[in-house]
This record gives C-alpha cells, sequence and structure tokens, in this order.
C-alpha cells in the first residue's frame, strides 16, 4: 500500500476486555515496530519484527500483551484483560532491512478503557 | 543495549529565534541517526537523518551532524517559525540491530 495502515484508528473497550490491534506495512518492508505513546508521554517500544520472527519482545509491559506477524506482512497486537492503564495510542512502523533506511510510521489507534 | 538521550523540553522560543535540541546517543558500531517530528494532531513523519559519522541532515531548515567523537546528533534551525512547533524526537538504529531507539521527545512551542 501507499503507507502503513492501521485499524481501528479508534477504538473504546470496557476494562476486562480482550482486543485486536492491526498493522498493514507498506509493501516490501520486511522490519515492522510496535511503539505506545501515552498522552503527552514520549515512544514507548513494544516489539519489533524481522520478517515473521521476533527478535525483541523486551519492550512488551506484560503478559497480557502479545503480538504476531503472519506472510511477513500484517501484524495484530492483542491485548487481553484491558486496564485502564492500557488507554494510548498505539503506534504501528514498517522499513526496508538496511540499517540507514527510515521507518515510516501508522497514524495509530487510540485505545481507551473504560 | 542502545539508548538516546535527548534534552528536556518543553521548549519555547520566539520566532525567528534560533533553535538547538540537543540529542546524544550510546550504541555499539555505528547506527544510523534520525529526528522525527510530531505535528500537533499528525503522525509521525521523518525530519531527516544521517547514516554515518560527519554526515550532515538537513530538511526545511532544520540542519543535524552526525558526531561519533561526541556520539552527538543535535538539531539547529537558525530562525524558527510559528509553523515548527511540534514534537521532535530523536532516534537511532543499530547497525545489525534494527530496533529502532527513540528519546523521550522534546516539545518545541514557538510563539509571535
Amino acid at each position: 500500500g501507499a503507507g502503513v495502515s492501521q485499524s481501528p484508528s479508534n477504538k473504546v473497550t470496557e476494562k476486562g476486555k480482550d482486543v485486536e490491534l492491526r498493522c498493514d506495512p507498506i509493501s516490501g518492508h520486511t522490519a515492522l515496530y510496535w511503539y505506545r505513546q501515552s498522552l503527552g508521554q514520549g515512544l514507548e517500544f513494544l516489539i519489533y519484527f524481522q520478517g515473521n520472527s521476533a527478535p525483541d519482545k523486551s519492550g512488551l509491559p506484560s503478559d497480557r500483551f502479545s503480538a504476531e506477524r503472519t506472510g511477513g506482512s500484517v501484524s495484530t497486537l492483542t491485548i487481553q484483560r484491558t486496564q485502564q492503564e492500557d488507554s494510548a495510542v498505539y503506534l504501528c512502523a514498517s522499513s526496508f532491512m538496511r540499517g540507514g533506511t527510515e521507518a515510516f510510521f501508522g497514524q495509530g489507534t487510540r485505545l481507551t478503557v473504560v | 543495549g542502545d539508548s538516546v538521550t535527548q534534552m528536556e523540553g518543553p521548549v519555547t522560543l520566539s520566532e525567528e529565534a534560533f533553535l538547538t535540541i540537543n540529542c546524544t546517543y550510546t550504541a555499539t558500531g555505528y547506527p544510523s541517526l534520525f529526528w522525527y517530528v510530531q505535528y500537533p494532531g499528525e503522525g509521525l513523519q521523518l525530519l531527516l537523518k544521517a547514516t554515518k559519522a560527519d554526515d550532515k541532515g538537513s530538511n526545511k531548515g532544520f540542519e543535524a551532524t552526525y558526531r561519533k567523537e561526541t556520539t552527538s546528533f543535535h538539531l539547529e534551525k537558525g530562525s524558527v517559525q510559528v509553523s515548527d512547533s511540534a514534537v521532535y524526537f530523536c532516534a537511532l538504529r543499530g547497525f545489525g540491530n534494527e530496533k529502532l531507539t527513540f528519546g523521550t521527545g522534546t516539545r518545541l512551542t514557538i510563539i509571535p
């Protein structure tokens, strides 16, 4: 596609429910990143993928968070049993697997847990 | 592991003032360095980048030089405009480790 696409753009969910956030990277980009941005805060790294594997999952806040990527393309971030502190904007980015190339960001999914 | 330390904000300047936002990094090898910008209500976008020592990235009047000896990548602009008001993020991408590491961001406000 023309850019990184994330869906939904907004999600309101009740505390305790599970949510799935989707990221469709730019075609041909083999690296995919998930970040979280809380109101007025910086970027919190969650996980990144090289192809379908995730060399670095160190940023996932708890075992309620998981992510997968299939076919080297679309990725899904799943949050189980959501808590109010999970409310944030979840950003996805993708890039080619060459060190000097920049990552392109999607518009994000704004998650609100009520 | 890799890390980026960025000048704390917020920063408020008058229009046409000179801007510097400091960024230093810790990384093994030779990372690539980036500045991203987030305008109000918009997504993150690349502002400029440098991929090797002494490279200068530039865009929209902004410049940053990759200084390996001081492990720095400070962002500068000679004369800021109200439209430059945004949050600026310094970032690095490790060599051989493709993780993209960001600083905490600096909120810049330019007043007329």
